[in-house]
């Protein structure tokens, strides 16, 4: 079956765009999380849905993210006024139950800020 | 300050051989423990994983030990494959409702025929 699917692979910003990154998690799975992932790094958290709720947005280093999941599937971050620092793999992941550890993920989103 | 580290950021193992990859905590809160393994260009795919109320979980090639006095765990691989050459990425999770996971920085581990 289709695993999580996330769009585009790559993205090159200048600073100041904003940018819209999708994420199609697999069918029927409740949980999706984003992560920041810089490089050398291990991914980092940003926000948990469950179904359309939004958790937990801890992770979002500032105001110029947001992520929003509306009917409970496909979940889009936007990331306003893009900054050098910026500039990661963002990772898509989802999970079958809401306690389910085992997250699949999404190949991400290498977004790049010039 | 670093929950979970991976403090081997390369490890090159001989095909045949056990690969052992190495992982230390901080926070005894952490009640689950995964590893991932990923590609270039891919996510992170799920391996194998452990409660802390195991020391010991098995699954062909790949076992993972933890040892909670010493808040330590390992991921051995035996026998180590070519195809086994990846990036290794330890995590924990606090448990809850919530499941969002902690990781490490990865070690790249290198399989030579």
């Amino acid at each position: 079956g289709a695993g999580v699917s996330q769009s585009p692979r790559y993205k090159v910003a200048k600073r100041g765009q904003d940018v819209a990154l999708r994420c199609d998690p697999i069918s029927g799975h409740v949980s999706l999380f984003w992560y920041q992932q810089a490089l050398g790094q291990g991914p980092e958290f940003l926000t948990y849905f469950q179904n359309e709720a939004q958790l937990d947005k801890s992770g979002l280093p500032s105001d110029r993210f947001f992520a929003e999941r509306p009917e409970g599937s496909v979940s889009t971050l936007k990331i306003q006024r893009t900054q050098q620092e910026d500039s990661a793999v963002y990772l898509c992941a989802s999970s079958l139950v809401e306690t389910n550890y085992e997250q699949y993920f999404g190949p991400g989103t290498r977004l790049t800020v010039t | 300050d670093q929950q979970v580290k991976q403090n081997s950021p390369s490890l090159s193992v001989q095909e045949g051989r056990i690969s052992i990859l190495n992982c230390d905590y901080t926070n005894s809160m952490f009640d689950y423990f995964l590893w991932y393994k990923k590609y270039p260009a891919e996510g992170p795919t799920f391996l194998i994983s452990i409660s802390s109320i195991k020391d010991k979980n098995e699954d062909g090639r790949f076992t993972v030990f933890l040892n909670k006095s010493a808040k330590h765990l390992s991921l051995h691989i035996v026998p180590s494959q070519p195809g086994d050459s990846a990036v290794y990425f330890c995590a924990a999770d606090y448990g809850g409702s919530q499941g969002n996971l902690i990781f490490g920085k990865g070690t790249k581990l290198s399989v030579k025929p």
